[in-house]
């Protein structure tokens, strides 16, 4: 699978938007970008994937770049319950590797 | 549902035992995953099957490990015997085909 690059931490106040970025250039044409949230103590959670266009569900959505070389998640309004590591995953199969994510903070 | 079981939830076992971890996945799933995650390594893969048959064993650390699903409904994972550097979170997952993964609570292992 190829390689995402996201940053380590990131912060944000509560109910403000929040964009997580990831870098994926080594992305391959059949590779699904796939994000995942672990909250504390508890096991990884699917938030969204996409293939090309932009996506959107009741948690998230997912912005993915004309070249796929980039996506970014974006909270629109974040909770103090959002606070987690998120992680951007490529896969054209079935097996989701994880890297280290990017661990959010979220302030009152 | 109620969601992949895994159980026990915590186990604390002496080095040199035998350890055997379960999972039940979610019904009608045809994908289940075998993570470990640890604060050194992160998650990772393990082992996973597709209607009961294991597909990708890479992840599998040593011959120690062994995993098997002898049906839709039960997976296990065993360790024999354990060692300290075993400790760790192990989670279960399970898919549908080509949708998202659903984990479990994970059972904390430790090895003494």
């Amino acid at each position: 699978d190829a390689k995402t690059t996201q940053p380590n931490s990131m912060e944000s106040n509560e109910e403000e938007p929040v964009h997580l970025p990831c870098n994926h250039s080594t992305i391959s044409g059949t590779d699904y970008i796939h994000w995942y949230r672990q909250l504390p103590s508890q096991g990884p959670e699917y938030v969204i994937h996409g293939l090309t266009s932009n996506v959107n569900n009741r948690m998230a959505s997912l912005a993915i770049a004309e070249d796929r070389k980039s996506s970014t998640l974006i909270l629109h309004r974040a909770t103090l319950r959002d606070a987690a590591v998120y992680y951007c995953i490529l896969t054209a199969g079935y097996a989701l590797n994880f890297g280290k994510g990017t661990s959010l903070l979220v302030t009152p | 549902d109620a969601g992949v079981i895994q159980s026990p939830r915590h186990e604390v076992t002496e080095m040199g035992q035998e350890v055997t971890l379960r999972c039940k996945p979610i019904s009608g799933h045809d994908y289940l995953f075998w993570y470990r995650q640890t604060m050194m390594r992160g998650l990772e893969l393990l082992i996973y099957f597709n209607n009961n048959v294991p597909i990708d064993d890479s992840g599998m650390p040593e011959d120690r490990f062994s995993a098997k699903m002898p049906n839709a409904s039960f997976s296990t994972l065993k360790i024999q015997p354990s060692e300290p550097r075993d400790s760790a979170v192990y989670f279960c997952a399970s898919s549908p085909i080509q949708t998202e993964a659903f984990f479990g609570q994970g059972t904390r292992l430790t090895v003494v």
